[in-house]
């Protein structure tokens, strides 16, 4: 079974709009950690934001935020106010016990003027 | 430089060729990992270490591929006897204990290619 699923191979999404990158997971570990990840053309994998299985809170760092719904198994990311810049592939991770993270098949994610 | 460097950024390789793949972490991350990504694909593991001492090697898709980190720092891959399945981007991460979260951090990758 796929342990992190990412079902948009790709999305468009004009500038200044937001949009929702959908993932959800699959672990019967009770602490694991989910990671977005962008990676741009230049194939740099640049870390964006983390939520933990026992965090409260949904996590944010400036435009991007994860909607964590752990019932549903998902860790969607929204990017707010999308920029010309953002255009690149997206990855969601996920960290179990073991250290090592399992990866999606990636979203890209156009954004037009 | 404060990030994760990789040298070198891109190699061609003949099949049978041997190759080495070097892997400089962020100063003072303890953990170090190697995965493979495939053209099109998300990365996926290969191996880590923490110091020096390899505790997972499980991702290793053959007895021809071999890390190592001896000084617990600097980290090499060595592919030997190169096929052209082994094309592909090789990715280092290391990460701390910054922020409790054990956030990996990456390098740039080394795009392998093997003829």
């Amino acid at each position: 079974a796929q342990k992190i699923t990412q079902t948009q191979p790709g999305m468009f999404v004009q500038e200044k709009e937001a949009v929702t990158l959908d993932c959800t997971y699959d672990t019967s570990d009770p602490s694991y950690g989910l990671f977005w990840y962008k990676q741009p053309s230049s194939g740099e994998m640049i870390f964006l934001i983390y939520q933990g299985s026992y965090d409260q809170q949904n996590a944010t760092e400036g435009r991007y935020s994860l909607n964590f719904q752990k019932a549903r198994k998902s860790a969607n990311l929204v990017i707010s106010a999308s920029q010309l810049g953002d255009s690149a592939m997206y990855f969601c991770a996920m960290r179990e016990w073991t250290d090592k993270l399992i990866f999606g098949t990636g979203t890209r994610l156009q954004v037009f003027p | 430089g404060a990030g994760v460097s990789q040298s070198p950024r891109y190699k061609v390789a003949k099949r049978g060729q041997d190759v080495a793949l070097r892997c400089d972490p962020i100063s003072g991350h303890v953990s170090l990992f190697w995965y493979q990504q495939a053209l099109g694909q998300g990365p996926e593991f290969l191996t880590y270490f923490q110091n020096e001492a390899q505790l997972d090697k499980s991702g290793l898709p053959s007895d021809r591929f071999f890390a190592e980190r001896p000084e617990g720092s600097v980290s090499t891959l060595k592919i030997q006897r190169t096929q052209q399945e082994d094309s592909a981007v090789y990715l280092c991460a290391s990460s701390g204990l910054e922020k409790g979260t054990d956030t990996q951090y990456f390098g740039p990758g080394t795009r392998l290619t093997v003829l």
